[in-house]
């Protein structure tokens, strides 16, 4: 039983460049979400994903792009990353109801030149 | 949106002292956690409590819902206990489980 698991844990683009991050989980949840954290602040939520084919807007998703083909599975794509993307990527997975604990990739460290 | 609003922002300890972290929040909620993310950045569920008391081991919290607050109590810091605290609260009439991340606080112990 892995949990979550975030590919890749590091990463580098320039300016214009595109990339997808992975986030996979085995415990059948059926909730899905992606989190950034910026230095010294908490985390902010850009997308979230309340089953299988299912995508939603968190509080800060502009410039970025999901999808979630597969209920284990939940892709963050930016299309065109800008430096002000510099940040740590967090994936969550829940049973989706509020009164649920949500449980938490390692997270992705992404620097954007 | 909810607010929430983590005190300190920052503490130093020596190691063996008590502690108290604060969360206050602006609406009502039915979800709260506390979180412990690592020096490595790893992010640890402690726990689990819109409302009540709860303990494991050197650890407990409290939630105050009707006043919109919760408490961690962390007694005999160990250095390993160093990192980053946060809070995170899902309103009561929201679905899809969203939570809503405090600012943290950032525990620093001392050998």
């Amino acid at each position: 039983n892995a949990g979550v698991t975030q590919t890749p844990k590091f990463r580098v683009l320039k300016t214009g460049q595109s990339m997808t991050l992975l986030c996979a989980q085995d415990m059948n949840h059926e909730y899905m979400y992606w989190y950034r954290q910026d230095p010294g602040m908490g985390l902010r939520l850009i997308h979230y994903s309340v089953g299988e084919g299912t995508t939603a807007k968190g509080e800060v998703p502009d410039g970025y792009n999901v999808s979630r083909l597969k209920k284990q599975n939940f892709l963050l794509g930016l299309e065109s990353a800008a430096p002000s993307q510099t940040s740590v990527y967090f994936c969550a997975s829940g049973r989706g109801t509020a009164q649920e604990t949500q449980y938490f990739g390692p997270g992705t460290r992404l620097l954007v030149l | 949106g909810i607010q929430v609003e983590q005190s300190p922002p920052d503490l130093i300890l020596q190691e063996g002292a008590n502690s108290t972290l604060r969360c206050n929040f602006s609406d009502s909620v039915n979800n709260l956690q506390w979180f412990h993310q690592n020096p490595w950045g790893q992010l640890i569920n402690l726990f689990y409590i819109p409302s009540g008391t709860k303990q494991n081991g050197r650890l407990s919290a409290t939630t105050v819902a009707t006043e919109r607050y919760s408490l961690l109590y962390i007694s005999s810091s160990q250095t390993t206990d160093s990192g980053v605290y946060f809070c995170a609260v899902g309103l009561l009439y929201t679905n899809a489980g969203k939570s809503t991340f405090g600012d943290g606080t950032t525990l620093t112990v001392k050998p």
